[in-house]
């Protein structure tokens, strides 16, 4: 089945600085991979996605990044505000019609002023 | 539009009981799906259902279960619980069979005493 490792696992920034938070896959066949936003005694919320025919892409200060001959993907936040202080998970899924969710072990993101 | 609704919110149970966990998806959407997140860790895919049927399953004991009804609900059945059954139980609904577009619900906090 399908492994999805992430990186780092913490990660502290200044306010105004980036962040990258990087994922590696095993299975060829996934395809789609979204990144997920959590914060404490909340449910994680889609914030970005991007599916295996695309690059590249960016939404505002966010941007995720593929490599699908290297499996890897990353997720790129640019001046970072206190508010993005959270835990991040990739997730990778295969294509097909009783797809899943395969999530990495998740970033504890701290931005601090 | 309500979002994914779960219910209860929190629950404690002892070792060996029976827990049902009830799911909402949001209106329109056919798909349900199940995940399991332990403290510290991303989610664990359990089930994916999709019209009324199993679409999916994870590598999970035959002591869960599930079930969606007509109205597109759906419960999550643990029987003989574990202490290690204790973690956030997630229900994500998405239009179609496919993974694009989940929604998570808020979860449901089991612990097991």
């Amino acid at each position: 089945g399908e492994n999805v490792e992430q990186h780092p696992s913490t990660l502290s920034v200044q306010e105004g600085d980036s962040a990258v938070i990087k994922c590696t896959y095993s299975d060829s066949a996934s395809n789609y991979f979204p990144w997920y936003k959590q914060e404490l005694g909340k449910r994680p919320q889609l914030i970005i996605d991007i599916r295996s025919n695309v690059g590249e892409k960016k939404d505002q200060r966010i941007a995720v990044t593929l490599n699908k001959t290297a499996k890897h993907f990353s997720l790129h936040i640019t001046e970072t505000q206190p508010e993005d202080s959270a835990v991040y998970f990739c997730a990778a899924s295969p294509a097909g019609t009783a797809s899943k969710l395969t999530f990495g072990t998740g970033t504890r993101l701290q931005v601090t002023l | 539009d309500a979002g994914v609704t779960q219910s209860p919110t929190h629950l404690i149970k002892t070792r060996g009981q029976h827990v049902t966990l009830r799911c909402s998806p949001i209106s329109g959407h056919k798909s349900v799906s199940w995940y399991q997140q332990v403290l510290g860790q991303g989610p664990q895919f359990i089930f994916q259902y999709y019209e009324k049927e199993e679409r999916g399953r994870g590598n999970f004991p035959d002591r869960f279960s599930a079930r969606q009804f007509p109205n597109y609900s759906s419960e999550l059945n643990v029987n003989a619980l574990l202490l290690g059954d204790s973690a956030l139980y997630l229900c994500a609904s998405s239009l179609a069979r496919g993974n694009y577009g989940y929604t998570f619900g808020s979860g449901t906090r089991l612990t097991v005493v």
